[in-house]
């Protein structure tokens, strides 16, 4: 396993519900990522926090809201979903962002909440 | 527009043979690309990254190239083994616009 966690591990929600999910990564970090993954499409980078600032937010819609309270830990708030956002959402970090200081930089990723709006 | 192919969906092999994946892209201008490996049901893992002005890089049974001028990256497996068996991503970090973007993956299944 890498050192980013991801809770839960499977959602079920309805289209009514509330819920989070939650990233925390033990890397010491300093830039975070949330990504979906729907079947047989390439993942999509949603949001970006860098030292707990939103950096990046890919044209995504309001029901999905990310926050960032510290630099280890990452939230993505979800509300009034669609079935079509059913997918994997992965969290991943990065010592920095892609083209900070070092000029390239890994991503970590955690294994994922899969979820399911029906 | 801008896109990144990677051009087969699966792709099956022997044992003991080299395994070529194929990553394409257009109207980009790569800063560095990566190759990731993901299993079914976990997160992708980093294997290998190669800049811009880089050739080939290698890692163990792995290699990758980056032609630039044909803008195109190959993924090499030597040696392929059934525990090689995964979806492999291609993911080009974009210089002009800070962002990365992720092929849709190629399921690679080694045969005993």
């Amino acid at each position: 396993e890498t050192g980013v966690t991801q809770t839960p591990r499977h959602l079920v929600m309805g289209m009514t519900n509330k819920k989070s999910l939650k990233c925390e990564q033990h890397l010491g970090h300093n830039a975070m990522y949330w990504y979906k993954q729907s079947a047989k499409k390439p993942l999509e980078l949603m949001f970006v926090y860098s030292l707990e600032e939103r950096v990046e937010n890919n044209s995504v819609p309001s029901r999905f809201s990310p926050e960032c309270p510290n630099s280890s830990h990452l939230f993505l708030h979800l509300h009034t979903l669609q079935p079509e956002d059913s997918a994997l959402y992965l969290c991943a970090s990065s010592q920095d962002l892609l083209l900070g200081l070092a000029g390239e930089e890994t991503q970590y990723f955690g294994p994922g909440t899969r979820l399911l709006v029906l | 527009s801008q896109k990144i192919e990677q051009n087969s969906e699966a792709l099956n092999i022997q044992e003991g043979k080299t395994a070529t994946l194929t990553c394409n892209y257009t109207n980009y201008s790569p800063a560095y690309l990566q190759w990731y490996r993901q299993d079914p049901g976990r997160g992708p893992v980093f294997l290998l990254l190669i800049r811009e002005n880089e050739k080939e890089k290698r890692k163990e049974r792995l290699k990758v190239t980056f032609d630039t001028t044909l803008k195109q990256s190959l993924f090499h497996i030597t040696a392929s083994q059934p525990a090689d068996s995964a979806t492999y991503l291609c993911a080009l970090v974009d210089s002009s616009a800070s962002k990365i973007i992720f092929g849709s993956g190629t399921r690679l299944s080694i045969r005993p």
